[in-house]
């Protein structure tokens, strides 16, 4: 079971580059998320899908993008990194918005910009 | 946006004594969920929470819904080494999208 997988695991971008952060559920959950964490920060939403078609802003999300490929696929684009952008990112999927058991992480991918 | 003041932010104890940790926020939420993070991976459902009052125990976990649906703490009872790590409290409030907050995680270290 591989639940939540994310690619790539590690990145460095130089500022102004793009990149999409990939991410796929093989639970057959309806809702994905894309979180952020910082030190000290906890971790914050940047945007979700309730369904698939669906898109919605978290509270981060400037500078970001999303697209929901598929009922698997949730993916997290930056246009233009920025220096800020260094973060470590989280996909998480839930079987809905309001799903009891609390939603399903991956392992994260780590962003460094220079 | 809605917080979660969690507390306390770290904490360094020895291996055997129990620890408590609580969130509190000013509104209402409807569920309660704790999380653990080791390092390097993604953060890890310990106990869920549904109802006003609920005590819920996993293993050595135990946390509680409060009362006035606005905190819950989680104890874990004789920890050990494996402990460690990040935990987060995260809620779903009361008329929301159901979007899960998160708090800022308490840090926890044991001393062998």
């Amino acid at each position: 079971n591989a639940g939540v997988t994310q690619t790539p695991k590690f990145q460095v971008l130089k500022t102004g580059q793009s990149m999409t952060l990939q991410c796929a559920q093989d639970m057959n959950h309806n809702s994905m998320y894309w979180y952020r964490q910082d030190p000290g920060m906890g971790l914050r939403l940047i945007y979700y899908s309730a369904s698939e078609g669906t898109t919605d802003k978290g509270e981060v999300p400037n500078g970001y993008n999303v697209s929901r490929l598929n009922k698997r696929e949730f993916s997290l684009r930056l246009e233009s990194a920025a220096p800020s952008q260094t973060s470590v990112y989280f996909c998480a999927s839930s079987e809905s918005l309001r799903a009891l058991g609390g939603a399903f992480f991956g392992q994260g991918t780590r962003l460094t910009v220079v | 946006g809605q917080q979660l003041n969690q507390s306390p932010q770290s904490m360094f104890i020895q291996e055997g004594e129990d620890v408590s940790m609580n969130c509190t926020s000013s509104s209402i939420f409807n569920t309660w969920l704790w999380y653990k993070q080791d390092p390097g991976e993604g953060p890890v459902l310990l106990i869920a929470l549904y109802k006003a009052g609920e005590l819920t125990s996993n293993g050595r976990l135990t946390a509680q819904f409060g009362i006035t649906r606005k905190d819950s703490f989680l104890n874990i009872s004789a920890s050990i080494p494996s402990d460690v790590g990040i935990y987060f409290c995260a809620g779903r409030p009361g008329g929301s999208q159901g979007n899960l907050i998160f708090g800022k995680g308490t840090k926890l270290s044991v001393k062998p």
